[in-house]
């Protein structure tokens, strides 16, 4: 059984470009986290997917947006980078049922903006 | 804005030796997760707990979970090399229909022979 994953697993880019990062969640899970986590801190939500609709989002600008797919596979888009853009991006899926349900990581996709 | 404040931000201690790691806040969770962090890898989660005053035994790794639900610890007894790593708690609320985690600051653990 596959766990999360997400694609690539670095990237190199340059300030005022766009990214878009790739997750696919867990099997049998219907709900997919985004989080950013700067170097030596813990991750900060950016925003979460449920059915095809983004349920929660976090203090980040509208610069970050996301999508999730039929299959659950969600993408994660952040326009006009910026230096401060650089961090390890986490993808986590769960079922999208209560408070209870465990989100599994996946192994983050690291960004560096130059 | 809800924060968890971990303590100590950092730890570094010899083989056998036994270690807690502190996670505070100011809000109420629904419940809490403790994960494990390695470099270049996403957290791994040891833990969950939900009821205030919960305790809960991994091995060497005990949990306790607040009797309000706002803090908790992670206690590791005889620690080995192996248990290096980024320490994270992670609060759960469920709001707009789903389960939103908050991070803690977490503790960076290295533990040498």
């Amino acid at each position: 059984d596959a766990g999360v994953t997400q694609s690539p697993t670095h990237l190199i880019k340059t300030r005022g470009q766009q990214v878009t990062l790739r997750c696919s969640p867990k099997s049998g899970h219907d709900t997919v986290s985004w989080y950013q986590q700067a170097l030596g801190q813990g991750p900060q939500f950016i925003f979460q997917y449920y059915e095809e609709e983004e349920r929660q989002r976090g203090n980040f600008p509208d610069r970050f947006s996301g999508h999730q797919f039929p299959n659950y596979s969600s993408e994660l888009n952040v326009n006009a980078l910026l230096l401060g853009d650089s961090a390890l991006y986490l993808c986590a899926s769960s079922l999208g049922r209560g408070y209870q349900e465990t989100q599994y990581f996946g192994p983050g996709t690291r960004l560096l903006v130059l | 804005t809800q924060l968890l404040e971990q303590s100590p931000q950092f730890l570094s201690i010899q083989e056998g030796e036994n270690l807690t790691v502190y996670c505070n806040s100011s809000s109420v969770f629904s419940s809490l997760q403790w994960y494990r962090q390695e470099p270049g890898e996403g957290p791994v989660l040891l833990v969950t707990v939900v009821t205030g005053g919960e305790v809960k035994k991994l091995k060497r790794l005990t949990f306790q979970f607040g009797d309000a639900r706002k803090d908790s610890s992670l206690h590791i007894t005889a620690a080995q090399t192996g248990d290096t790593g980024l320490y994270l708690c992670a609060g759960a609320r469920l709001t707009g229909g789903g389960n939103k985690l908050t991070f803690g600051t977490g503790t960076q653990l290295k533990v040498e022979l």
